[in-house]
């Protein structure tokens, strides 16, 4: 299974501001993921993060709003641009694990996000 | 219709006894499904995957998938209170997941 990281693990913010959230994971993966939790509800997937490439934002989710880097197949970054409160959430990065279990999908531990 | 779709509970069941979660969902050529435990306040941790109609043993947990009605379940023996949790059913979509919202399930002692 791949191991996956991110910091900060928690951070409260002021309107206006932004967040950059860093993932890393312990191995070379194909595909990257950004997905938002917000309280008592499921995974909303925000958008694939694509190595050397834009990445590809979901319906509802914007590259102004949440610019993503991939600058290499271990490392990602999700920033939440001019935050408001509604983008209080966990965001969660995930990878798809390679060899044996390359269709399976891994969680980092999360990033929760108070926006005052 | 919802793409991935469970009853959201709780469900609660006594220790010992077997917990019954299930989940449909909308396209038929889905091929690949997950279930998924999340405890409160972490993130999801992947207990079964299934990819071919029948049952899957793992454990505690089987996972039973019938391509021809569209469901994906996954039983849970011998239930603990450690068990507590949401149980997230996912199925592969275009090379994303597609998450349900989760059944709470509750075990109680």
């Amino acid at each position: 299974s791949a191991v996956i990281s991110q910091k900060p693990s928690r951070d409260i913010c002021q309107r206006g501001t932004s967040l950059t959230i860093q993932c890393q994971v312990d191995s070379q993966v194909t595909m990257m993921f950004w997905y938002r939790q917000q309280p008592g509800q499921s995974l909303t997937l925000i958008a694939t993060a694509n190595q050397g490439s834009e990445a590809t934002y979901e319906s509802g989710f914007v590259i102004d709003k949440f610019p993503i880097s991939r600058p290499n197949l271990t490392f990602s970054t999700l920033t939440v641009s001019n935050m408001s409160p509604e983008d209080s959430s966990i965001y969660l990065c995930s990878a798809l694990g390679g060899g044996r279990a390359r269709e399976t999908q891994y969680f980092g531990p999360g990033t929760r996000l108070l926006v005052l | 219709q919802k793409e991935v779709e469970q009853n959201s509970g709780p469900l609660s069941v006594p220790e010992g006894a077997i917990a019954s979660l299930n989940c449909t969902y909308s396209d038929r050529v889905s091929q690949s499904f997950f279930w998924y435990r999340q405890y409160s306040g972490k993130s999801p941790e992947l207990i079964m995957s299934i990819y071919s109609n029948g049952d899957k043993e793992d454990g505690r947990f089987t996972a039973q998938l019938n391509k021809a009605s569209q469901y994906v379940s996954l039983l849970i023996r011998d239930s603990q209170p450690s068990d507590s949790a949401t149980y997230l059913c996912a199925v592969l979509k275009g090379g994303n997941l597609i998450f349900g919202k989760g059944t709470k399930l509750s075990v109680k002692p």
